[in-house]
């Protein structure tokens, strides 16, 4: 069971924006600014894409961007590109631990 | 080049243990808070274990607490997560990841290996 929760999946086509939300609780989200999400392709690692709510890592591409209101987290890419496609993952502290969505499956159609 | 890279993998039969290395390097890992986290077969990342720059404050999942302990020997850069009395369920690839910002830093992971695949099963 996941600290927080994500749709399983979402889709958009080239050149479209979608929005992925993280739900958590006042304990996590609705208390800390230490959101960040994490970009995994098939087969690889996590790549951190953006952390404390709405930072973007250098070399992360401005396409992607952090905000949060209440208990919930999202994440917006602009000008979906078919590299896009991957699985994405919201964290949040909480205390003493960190706690994971179960992810988002993005499809670029 | 700065990178961290696991090692200790593999099949172990329920109940046993298991030592996972992460050795880091082209950064001054002393400096860093460094994590665990893990990836079941298909499934979603849940973190493991953290433990602070100087060794100081460990935490530990409540799914891995009294079984699983997160060390580290600043002096030869390795970061180790010990896994005892361990069950099918721990069957996952495990990462290393970096605490993003050094000394007391911040609660994300800026810099991941590419995992450990532990295997329990008789």
């Amino acid at each position: 069971q996941s600290a927080l929760t994500q749709p399983a999946s979402v889709s958009g086509s080239p050149g479209q924006s979608i929005t992925i939300s993280c739900t958590g609780t006042s304990n996590d989200i609705g208390h800390y600014n230490y959101v960040s999400w994490y970009q995994q392709h098939p087969g690889k690692a996590p790549k951190l894409i953006i952390y404390e709510v709405t930072n973007r890592p250098s070399g992360v591409s401005d396409r992607f961007s952090g905000s949060k209101s209440g208990n919930t987290a999202s994440l917006t890419i602009s000008g979906l590109q078919a590299e896009d496609e991957a699985d994405y993952y919201c964290a949040s502290y909480t205390i003493s631990s960190v706690g994971f969505g179960g992810g988002t499956k993005l499809t670029v159609l | 080049q700065v990178q961290v890279m696991e090692s200790g993998g593999g099949v172990v039969q329920p109940g046993g243990s298991l030592r996972l290395s992460c050795a880091a390097s082209g950064f001054t890992f002393a400096n860093y808070g460094m994590h665990w986290v893990r990836q079941a077969p298909g499934k979603g990342l849940q973190w493991v274990a953290y433990v602070r720059f100087d060794g100081g404050n460990k935490y530990h999942a409540d799914s891995v607490k009294g079984r699983f302990t997160i060390s580290r020997d600043n002096t030869k850069n390795t970061l180790y997560l010990q896994m005892n009395s361990l069950r099918d369920e721990d069957t996952a690839i495990y990462y290393c990841a970096r605490q993003g910002g050094d000394y007391y830093g911040s609660w994300y992971f800026d810099l991941w290996g590419r995992g450990t695949l532990v295997t329990v099963s008789s």
